[in-house]
C-alpha cells in the first residue's frame, strides 16, 4: 500500500527555471492538497482539489499552478522559480467521512519534496 | 494566516515524563486534529476531536477541546524517545481544507 507518493524527493533549480512536482495516491481519495513547509511557518496551503478536473487556490497560490486531470494525480507546477519558493513541499489526500458539519477530512501525507531555488 | 497556533514552540523532557502542548485557533471549527512529523518525514495523523467533544483518548494520547476558549491541548503520557517529533494541530472548518499551526517540537531525552 503506497499511500501518497511524491516525485522528485529533491530538486535544485536556478531562478527562472520551471518544474513540476508529481503527487500520486492509490487510496481513491477525492481531495488532494499541496502544502509548503517553511521553518517557523508551519504548513501553508498552496492549492487544493476536491475532485478530478477541479482545482482551487489556497493561502499562498501565487507563482504556482496545479492540475488534476486524473483522480489519482495532482501536479504542482512552478513556471518561473524564485528563491522565495525554496521550501519543502507536501502533498496530501483525503476523503470526507460524512457530508456536512459532522464530516471530517483526515489527511494522508506524502514524504515531501525538498526544492532549492538558487 | 495560520488558523492554529501551538504553544510552546519547543519542549524538552526526560523519558517517562508527560508532555503537554496547546493549540489556539481563531474561528469556529467542525473538528480539530493533531498530527506528528518525524524529522525529514511527512505528517501522520494522530487523533481527531469533534467540536461537540471535550476529551478524547488514544493510547498514551489525551486531547482536550474547549470551544469557548478556542483552544485544545495534547498530552503525551510516559514519553519515549520515539515520541521525539514535531506536533501540529489542524483545524477543520468543514470547507475541504485543514489549516495547520507552526507546530511544537518535542525532544525526549534518554
Amino acid at each position: 500500500n503506497a499511500g501518497v507518493t511524491q516525485t522528485p524527493k529533491f530538486r535544485v533549480l536556478k531562478t527562472g527555471q520551471s518544474m513540476t512536482l508529481l503527487c500520486a495516491q492509490d487510496m481513491n481519495h477525492e481531495y488532494m492538497y499541496w502544502y509548503r513547509q517553511d521553518p517557523g511557518m508551519g504548513l501553508r496551503l498552496i492549492h487544493y482539489s476536491v475532485g478530478e478536473g477541479t482545482t482551487a487556490k489556497g493561502e499562498v497560490p501565487d507563482g504556482y499552478n496545479v492540475s488534476r486531470l486524473k483522480k489519482q494525480n495532482f501536479l504542482l507546477g512552478l513556471e518561473s522559480a524564485a528563491p522565495s519558493q525554496t521550501s519543502v513541499y507536501f502533498c496530501a489526500s483525503s476523503y470526507r467521512s460524512l457530508a456536512g458539519p459532522s464530516g471530517a477530512n483526515v489527511l494522508t501525507f506524502g514524504a515531501g519534496s525538498r526544492l532549492t531555488v538558487l | 494566516s495560520q488558523q492554529g497556533e501551538e504553544d510552546p514552540q519547543a519542549l524538552s523532557i526526560q523519558e517517562g515524563e508527560n508532555a503537554t502542548m496547546n493549540c489556539s485557533y481563531k474561528t469556529s471549527i467542525n473538528n480539530l486534529q493533531w498530527y506528528r512529523q518525524n524529522s525529514g518525514r511527512g505528517l501522520v495523523h494522530l487523533i481527531l476531536i469533534r467540536s461537540n467533544e471535550r476529551e478524547k483518548h488514544s493510547g498514551r494520547l489525551r486531547v482536550t477541546l474547549d470551544t469557548s476558549k478556542k483552544s485544545s491541548s495534547l498530552l503525551i503520557t510516559a514519553s519515549r524517545a520515539a515520541d521525539t517529533a514535531s506536533y501540529f494541530c489542524a483545524t477543520d472548518r468543514g470547507d475541504y481544507k485543514l489549516s495547520f499551526g507552526a507546530g511544537t517540537t518535542v525532544t525526549v531525552r534518554a
